[in-house]
């Protein structure tokens, strides 16, 4: 069975905090990205990557970074939290030239 | 611009009724790739379907169905006798690239709750 695994469901930090969000799949895909979700906006990219070492800026880049050392595993860095981050990220990953994303449970982040 | 509108924010309906979910596309790409996921309240996004920008034959899958017209830029997604397992955020999405590098434009979802 395909998984997509976030390693914090909820996550509660304070404004300025360095956040780490992991993410790993077992899917040998190429391709791996980071959204949030929030309320009345839907989906927004972040970051993906689709290889090692590899990575470009989604639609709303800024505020974060994103680290791919090995392929099955894609991280979201908040070097600073601030209150407007505070958001579901989900991750997501799919095989070159599928198409179709295989997502995480999500994590959900407050930043107080 | 690539976009996709779900114009529907959120519908209630009563279980055994059939529901319409409406998706409008908007890309200057001749192959891109059209997509329906659902989020039920566990928070996951599950792949409905996938259909590509040459394929407008309609498909039907157990109680689900979808419509793509190219004329129209739409691909709707219609539930017959809904149930209430099927509440849940449902997303439309577009392929950037033909669906190539993967990452999907979403709209905003559109929230079903099915009533008893």
């Amino acid at each position: 069975d395909v998984k997509v695994t976030q390693s914090s469901r909820y996550l509660v930090k304070r404004t300025g905090e360095k956040v780490f969000l992991e993410c790993v799949q077992d899917m040998d895909h190429e391709n791996m990205f980071w959204y949030r979700q929030d309320p009345g906006l839907g989906l927004r990219l972040i970051y993906f990557s689709y290889d090692v070492k590899m990575k470009e800026k989604g639609d709303i880049p800024e505020g974060y970074s994103v680290s791919r050392e090995k392929k099955e595993r894609f991280s979201l860095i908040l070097e600073s939290a601030s209150t407007n981050q505070t958001s579901m990220y989900l991750c997501a990953s799919t095989q070159l030239g599928a198409g179709e994303l295989f997502f995480g449970e999500g994590s959900r982040l407050t930043v107080l | 611009a690539q976009k996709v509108t779900q114009a529907q924010t959120e519908i209630s309906v009563v279980e055994k009724e059939d529901v319409t979910l409406d998706c409008v596309y908007e890309t200057r790409d001749t192959t891109y790739y059209l997509f329906w996921y659902k989020q039920p309240p566990s928070g996951e996004l599950v792949f409905l379907i996938r259909r590509n920008s040459f394929d407008e034959q309609n498909e039907i899958s157990g109680r689900y169905s979808w419509n793509f017209q190219k004329s129209t830029s739409s691909f709707n997604f219609t539930i017959t006798a809904s149930q209430v397992v099927d509440s849940a955020v449902y997303f439309c999405a577009l392929s950037l690239r033909g669906g190539s590098q993967g990452n999907l434009i979403f709209g905003k979802g559109t929230k079903l709750s099915v009533k008893p």
